[in-house]
């Protein structure tokens, strides 16, 4: 059964870092993509981009692009989003989901709400 | 590219057929278009991927049709788990755009 399971809630303070985690399990880490969306309170899904676990290449939307930093560890089949420095705006929920190579997201983690508040 | 969804709410009582439009900015290939439904507090789940294909453990009373700049999904009869946003996809290429969402409200 493919199942991915993401890290806790976390509340952090404006200008500090995170890093959240996706554990994947049921399949092969290394040969699909991992995307991460973001969803603010009450809002719609935003894709932040994609990483392939087998050789850490990434690929992130524009409004991402230096905001956070995607990477994986093919070792214990976990992907993460970290961020160096946190802002207000980034409190929301985040999802990282597989993408089979090229199609829609099948499988989804249950999510992580990231608060952002000092 | 921008994918429009229409109407933004959609209220109806089980039984009923809902018909939600997703238009998008520019054509886009069908092999790369999908609806995912998001019910409050859980994860998106996908519904449909290249536009017509339903995913693994979806009832066939979700049907999805459409090509170019135009895609439906229509569920022939509103059972009552079904009151949920639904979002349209397009995943062409490293970019992903997801619609605004319709939310479906019971009436």
């Amino acid at each position: 059964e493919v199942q991915l399971v993401q890290s806790g809630a976390e509340v952090r303070k404006p200008g500090e870092s995170l890093k959240i985690s996706c554990t994947t399990s049921g399949y092969s880490f290394a040969d699909y993509w991992i995307v991460w969306v973001r969803q603010m309170p009450g809002k719609g899904l935003e894709s932040m981009g994609v990483i392939w676990p087998g050789d850490s290449e990434t690929r992130y939307s524009p409004a991402f692009q230096d905001q956070v930093t995607f990477s994986a560890d093919t070792s214990i089949n976990t992907a993460y989003l970290h961020w160096n420095t946190l802002r207000a705006s980034d409190t929301a929920t985040y999802y990282c989901a597989r993408q089979p190579g090229g199609d829609a997201f099948d499988f989804w983690g249950q999510g992580t709400l990231v608060t952002v508040s000092s | 590219l921008v994918l429009t969804q229409s109407p933004g709410t959609l209220s109806l009582s089980p039984g009923e057929r809902a018909t939600l439009l997703c238009r998008a900015s520019q054509r886009l290939g069908s092999g790369y278009f999908g609806w995912y439904q998001q019910k409050p507090g859980q994860a998106p789940r996908l519904l449909i991927y290249s536009a017509s294909y339903r995913a693994p453990g979806i009832p066939d009373r979700f049907i999805g049709t459409g090509s170019g700049t135009d895609y439906t999904l229509t569920i022939s009869s509103l059972e009552p788990e079904d009151f949920a946003v639904y979002y349209c996809q397009h995943y062409g290429g490293s970019q992903f755009t997801f619609g605004p969402g319709t939310k479906v409200e019971i009436k």
